[in-house]
C-alpha cells in the first residue's frame, strides 16, 4: 500500500556541516510534499510546501537558504539543512499527498541532532 | 492567523474509562479537521477526517468526534478506552482545499492495564 518513507530516522552531524533528509513516496505518486518540524513537547510546525518540478513555499520565518528543499521527482523530495548548528536539532517530519486524493501520509521522522 | 489548541497534554487513565481529548481551533473560513495518532515509534497515522456533513464522524478503532461549528471545537472522543490506545493524539485543521495542516501541541494518552 500506498506508504512515505523518510531516512534517515536518526542523524547525528557537527556544527556546520550540511545534512540531507529524503522523503519518497511508495507505491503513489506525490505532486506536493510538505515538511515539518517538532520541538519537544511542541507541535508540528509546517515549514514549507514542495511541489514536484517547482520551488518550494516556505512558511513565515523558515529560512529558505538554510533548508533547502528539492522535489525533482513525482516520488522523492530531499530536504537539506545548511550549515547546521545545534538550534536545528529537532524532529523532522515530511508528509505526501497522494494525486487527486485528500488523504495526506506521514513518514516516520528525522531527529536531527547538531553537536 | 490559524491555531489548533489542544487543551491537555498529558491524560491518564484505566482501562474502560470514557476517554474525551479538546481540541479548539481559531480560523473564521472553512476548514477541514483532523485527528492523527502516533504509536510509540510509529508513523503519525489518521484517525478520523471532517470535511463536511455530519458533524459526527467517526474513524477507527472505535473513535468518533464531534465537529461544533459554533465552538470552534472538534472534540474526539472514545466510551472505553484499551491499554492499545497509548499513543500521542494530534488535532489538525486545514484550510477547505489546501493540504497546509496546522497542528495542535499534542496529546499523550497512557492506559493503564
Amino acid at each position: 500500500g500506498a506508504v512515505v518513507s523518510q531516512h534517515p530516522s536518526r542523524v547525528i552531524c557537527k556544527s556546520g556541516t550540511s545534512v540531507k533528509i529524503e522523503c519518497r513516496s511508495l507505491d503513489f505518486q506525490a505532486t506536493t510534499m510538505f515538511w515539518y518540524r517538532q520541538f519537544p513537547k511542541q507541535s508540528l510546525m509546517l515549514m514549507a510546501t514542495s511541489n514536484e518540478g517547482s520551488k518550494a513555499t516556505y512558511e513565515q520565518g523558515v529560512e529558505k537558504d538554510k533548508f533547502l528543499i528539492n522535489h525533482a521527482s513525482l516520488t522523492l523530495s530531499t530536504l537539506t539543512v545548511t550549515s547546521a548548528h545545534p538550534e536545528d536539532s529537532s524532529f523532522y517530519i515530511c508528509s505526501a499527498r497522494t494525486v487527486g486524493g485528500e488523504k495526506l501520509l506521514f513518514g516516520s521522522g528525522t531527529q536531527l541532532s547538531v553537536l | 492567523a490559524q491555531s489548533v489548541s489542544q487543551h491537555n497534554h498529558h491524560v491518564i487513565l484505566s482501562e474502560a474509562a470514557s476517554l474525551e481529548l479538546g481540541c479548539n481551533y481559531s480560523y473564521g473560513g472553512t476548514v477541514n479537521l483532523f485527528w492523527y495518532v502516533q504509536y510509540p515509534g510509529q508513523h503519525l497515522q489518521l484517525l478520523l477526517k471532517y470535511f463536511s456533513g455530519d458533524p459526527l464522524v467517526k474513524g477507527i478503532k472505535g473513535f468518533e468526534a464531534e465537529f461544533i461549528k459554533s465552538k470552534f471545537s472538534f472534540n474526539l472522543r472514545k466510551p472505553s478506552v484499551q491499554w492499545s490506545d497509548t499513543a500521542e493524539y494530534f488535532c489538525a485543521v486545514s484550510n477547505s482545499g489546501t493540504y497546509k495542516y496546522i497542528f495542535g501541541t499534542g496529546t499523550r494518552l497512557k492506559v493503564l492495564a
